[in-house]
């Protein structure tokens, strides 16, 4: 089966730095990515993850560990336009299909 | 470069009535594949497709059908609508898997779909 773990909801501060968390537990594993989601949007790829460690990307980093079955984005310095819904999706044992999180919706405040 | 294009953007229909969502890309994709998306459970996988030709369920197939004629295009039908399939719909597309890199997806702008 297929289980995706992430916080319903985080509220942090502008020029802060915020974790979002995710856990998964899925039959087969060949990646990991992120993507962000603004209200009424499509999801837009952030980042991904196929090797334990950290990537970084600018504001961004994402971190995997396979044995823990543990992700996390990292967002630094944090803007306004920050806001929205960010979706943990792991790439299926075929390497063909993800599978979503639930997504997690970031409310930054002035 | 318009990327992913879905059409329509809003629809209401009544139960029982059949439509279709399309949708359209034009960066040679292989695999394209539509999601629906409710609150507080994240996009689910309906059909996929691989290639023209070719499509397989995912995980809530039920109620819908596709087609992939051509690499471009990947309707999606509704057969008999209900109340359970309001939802919002994205397509999305992406490259095969080439020496092993993973390939992001890329979406469709989304439908908003209402089933009284």
């Amino acid at each position: 089966g297929q289980n995706i773990d992430q916080p319903t909801e985080m509220t942090a501060t502008e020029g802060a730095i915020v974790q979002i968390n995710c856990t998964y537990q899925t039959s087969g594993f060949n990646g990991l990515f992120w993507y962000q989601q603004h209200a009424g949007e499509a999801p837009t790829f952030l980042s991904y993850n196929v090797l334990d460690g950290l990537e970084e990307k600018g504001r961004f980093s994402s971190f995997l560990s396979r044995s823990k079955g543990y992700s996390y984005l990292l967002l630094k310095e944090l803007q306004m336009k920050d806001s929205a819904s960010y979706l943990c999706a792991v790439l299926d044992n075929y390497g063909q299909n993800f599978v979503f999180g639930p997504g997690t919706r970031l409310s930054v405040l002035p | 470069n318009a990327g992913v294009t879905q059409t329509p953007k809003f629809q209401v229909l009544k139960t029982g009535q059949s439509m279709t969502l399309q949708c359209a890309q034009d960066m040679n994709h292989e695999y394209m594949s539509w999601y629906r998306q409710d609150p507080g459970m994240g996009l689910r996988l309906i059909h996929y497709s691989v290639g023209a030709g070719i499509t397989d369920q995912g995980e809530v197939p039920n109620g819908y059908n596709v087609s992939r004629s051509t690499t471009e295009d990947f309707p999606l039908r509704l057969l008999s609508a209900a109340p359970s399939q309001t939802s919002v719909y994205f397509c999305a597309s992406r490259r095969g898997r080439v020496g092993g890199r993973l390939e992001k997806l890329f979406f469709g702008s989304g439908t908003q779909l209402s089933v009284l």
